[in-house]
């Protein structure tokens, strides 16, 4: 799930529209992963989580689903709003130390 | 609230020159940890460190050095900037193993001339 380039891939919805974030990881043996959300000038903002023994967590608005057969993560931000737009980050925590490691992120821009 | 704070927030330097970001958390959280953000790369952790006076690298930690003497405080230092390490800094910390969530603080944005 490391960097891959410049260029993060760009979901674009209207407002009031759902939203679906996807993101593979790498480690099979990750116990535990998170989204982020940042806002442009700011630090990783915590969004939810989930531990590898759920394979979906359900928050205010938002949704994580857990595909531990592919390795597949996923964000469904319900009702999407102007303030949304940010670039969302997942990471996943390896078996090992409390170190995360982190996707290369998803520009998500919300038209009025 | 307080909680994770970093300074400074800008810094603009030259090749050659120490520089040292610092970073106060408020929680007494175990862990902290320092990252690197470059523009279309996501975070790559530099250093990290479990509790005071035990720290590690991470995945980029070269031309980096870390101290962890106080829990409350994790100073990254840069001994001789080099223009490739022109980048966002995060600092980040999270409590005892069983909370996981790691909380970031504003990062501090660095220029090496």
């Amino acid at each position: 799930g490391e960097s891959v380039g410049l260029h993060l891939p760009t979901l674009s919805v209207q407002e009031g529209d759902n939203s679906i974030i996807n993101c593979a990881y790498s480690n099979s043996a990750s116990d535990y992963f998170i989204w982020y959300k940042q806002e442009s000038g700011k630090g990783p903002q915590f969004i939810i989580d989930i531990r590898s023994n759920m394979d979906k967590r359900q928050g205010q608005r938002v949704t994580v689903l857990l595909n531990k057969t592919v390795k597949h993560l996923s964000l469904q931000i319900a009702a999407t709003q102007p303030g949304d737009s940010a670039v969302y980050f997942c990471a996943e925590r390896h078996p090992y130390g409390n170190k995360l490691v982190f996707g290369a992120g998803t520009i998500l821009r919300v038209k009025s | 609230d307080a909680g994770i704070t970093q300074s400074p927030r800008y810094k603009i330097t030259e090749t050659g020159r120490q520089v040292t970001l610092m970073c106060h958390q408020t929680w007494s959280h175990s862990y902290m940890f320092w990252y690197r953000q470059d523009l279309g790369h996501g975070l790559r952790l530099i250093y990290y460190s479990a509790a005071a006076d035990i720290t590690d690298k991470g995945e980029v930690p070269d031309g980096y050095v870390v101290s962890r003497s106080k829990t409350e405080n994790f100073p990254l230092t840069l001994e001789s900037a080099t223009r490739s390490q022109t980048s966002v800094y995060f600092c980040a910390s999270t409590g005892l193993a069983g909370e996981e969530t790691q909380y970031f603080g504003p990062g501090t944005r660095l220029l090496v001339l």
